[in-house]
């Protein structure tokens, strides 16, 4: 199975600073047709993940442009501009090139 | 708007069996893929269960092959997740999911049903 390794898995940032959350696979998901089915998933408490992010730098229709998504290959970086404060909560990535899909462990972020 | 809304979930004894539904509304179900997902308390998703959009090729989690079966009823857009031989660590919220496009896997989840696997 590919390994997704996220960092840091807990990130304290204050209102309107910036964000970063590294995501690592243990392979490359790079699909045959050239393209990286990764996204990036948000989760508040008690409610399902609302995916942001996908094929590692598309945005979902709805999403706030600070909101930002590079990487290829095996590394990949969830970046927010500036930090409000309804984007408190977890963030996952996730591979869909190999099968089975899997997760990162979660960056929990917290308004410092 | 997209809607998926599962229902099912419960207590159950070890060894128990449980049937999930996914009730799929706001878009044209039998163009879609679709997954069936969990996250245990405290963790992160874990994802269960794939199903094309006829029916066929289904795959599955290693650990639930052979107890879990997934299916799909196109003229009622439903989806569902038949689970046997059911274990405490099965015990988690399971979600239904979209794949958008036959690529990325998974847009849109459900609220999730919790599923409790106890004596």
């Amino acid at each position: 199975d590919v390994v997704m390794t996220q960092s840091p898995l807990s990130l304290p940032v204050t209102l309107g600073q910036p964000a970063s959350i590294s995501c690592r696979s243990s392979r490359s998901v790079v699909f045959i047709d050239g393209k990286a089915y990764l996204s990036w998933f948000h989760q508040r408490p008690g409610q399902s993940p609302r995916r942001l992010i996908y094929e590692a730098s598309e945005r979902d229709s709805g999403v706030p442009d600070r909101f930002s998504g590079s990487g290829s290959g095996s590394d990949f970086t969830l970046k927010i501009s500036r930090v409000e404060a309804e984007d408190v909560g977890v963030y996952y990535c996730m591979q869909g090139t190999h099968w089975p899909l899997t997760f990162g462990q979660g960056t929990r972020l917290e308004i410092k | 708007e997209v809607q998926l809304v599962e229902s099912g979930g419960g207590l159950v004894q070890p060894g128990g069996s449980l049937r999930l539904s996914c009730a799929a509304s706001g878009f044209t179900f039998s163009r879609h893929w679709m997954s069936w997902l969990r996250q245990a308390p405290g963790k992160g998703p874990e994802w269960v269960a794939y199903i094309a959009k006829d029916g066929t090729p289904k795959y599955y989690l290693d650990s639930v092959e052979g107890r879990f079966v997934i299916s799909r009823d196109n003229a009622r857009d439903s989806l569902s997740l038949q689970m046997n031989s059911l274990r405490p660590d099965d015990t988690a919220v399971y979600y239904c999911a979209r794949d958008p496009d036959g690529s990325s896997k998974v847009d849109h989840w459900g609220q999730g049903t919790p599923v409790i696997v106890s004596s």
